[in-house]
């Protein structure tokens, strides 16, 4: 079956613009989680969503959010952007977001932002 | 609090056993997890532990849990130049719907 997908893959931003990323996470998974990874913080959870309703968000400012469709798929906005906000975005999707599902994780859209 | 932290870089030869060590500091965690990630891709799941567990092996990986010094680690044997890659250990707790990750281990398997 199809992996978790994500694009764009590669993304150069100017600092201000805003942008979108978009994750399709595999057939039947109803949790999609994102994670912003970074050489100087790793990898930190942004939020996580389940059945179009948002569980569980991390520590970052507002201008990070998220949605998520009926159909799971889901998409993160970042406004107003910043030169720290240059990273990878990982996506993460399993069935039920559970202690006990595993995750799969996409390959990321590298974000640059100049 | 929420660090979990894991030594930066280890280097093996070729069919040597490699340990990476990882400790985590939230006590009500319930599962922890080994992940892979090599150069461009995303984070594959090697491995994960109960956190009632002591031990869990797991083909070449064997992964260890002291749950009273909060350290996990992970012994991959017969090491082999493939699984040169940044390992992450993760922690998750019941109702969070979220992972707490390590800093990440860069290991460097030598020919």
């Amino acid at each position: 079956k199809a992996g978790v997908t994500q694009t764009p893959r590669y993304l150069i931003k100017t600092r201000g613009q805003q942008v979108t990323l978009s994750c399709s996470p595999i057939s039947g998974h109803r949790s999609v989680s994102w994670y912003q990874q970074t050489p100087g913080q790793g990898l930190q959870f942004l939020f996580e969503y389940f059945s179009e309703t948002q569980r569980n968000k991390g520590n970052f400012p507002g201008r990070f959010s998220g949605r998520q469709f009926s159909n799971s798929r889901s998409e993160m906005n970042v406004s107003t952007l910043e030169l720290g906000d240059s990273a990878l975005y990982l996506c993460a999707s399993s069935l039920s977001g559970g202690k006990d599902t595993e995750a799969f994780f996409g390959q990321g859209t590298r974000l640059t932002v100049v | 609090g929420e660090d979990v932290e894991q030594s930066l870089f280890l280097s093996v030869r070729e069919g040597d056993s490699s340990v990476i060590n990882c400790t985590y500091t939230d006590s009500s965690s319930t599962y922890l997890y080994w992940y892979k990630q090599e150069p461009g891709a995303g984070l594959q799941l090697l491995t994960y532990i109960f956190s009632n567990m002591d031990m869990k092996q797991d083909q070449r990986l064997t992964v260890l849990l002291n749950k009273k010094d909060k350290h996990l680690s992970l012994r991959i044997a017969d090491t082999q130049t493939g699984d040169s890659a940044i390992y992450f250990c993760a922690e998750t707790t019941s109702g969070t719907y979220k992972y707490i990750f390590g800093t990440g281990t860069r290991l460097k398997v030598l020919a």
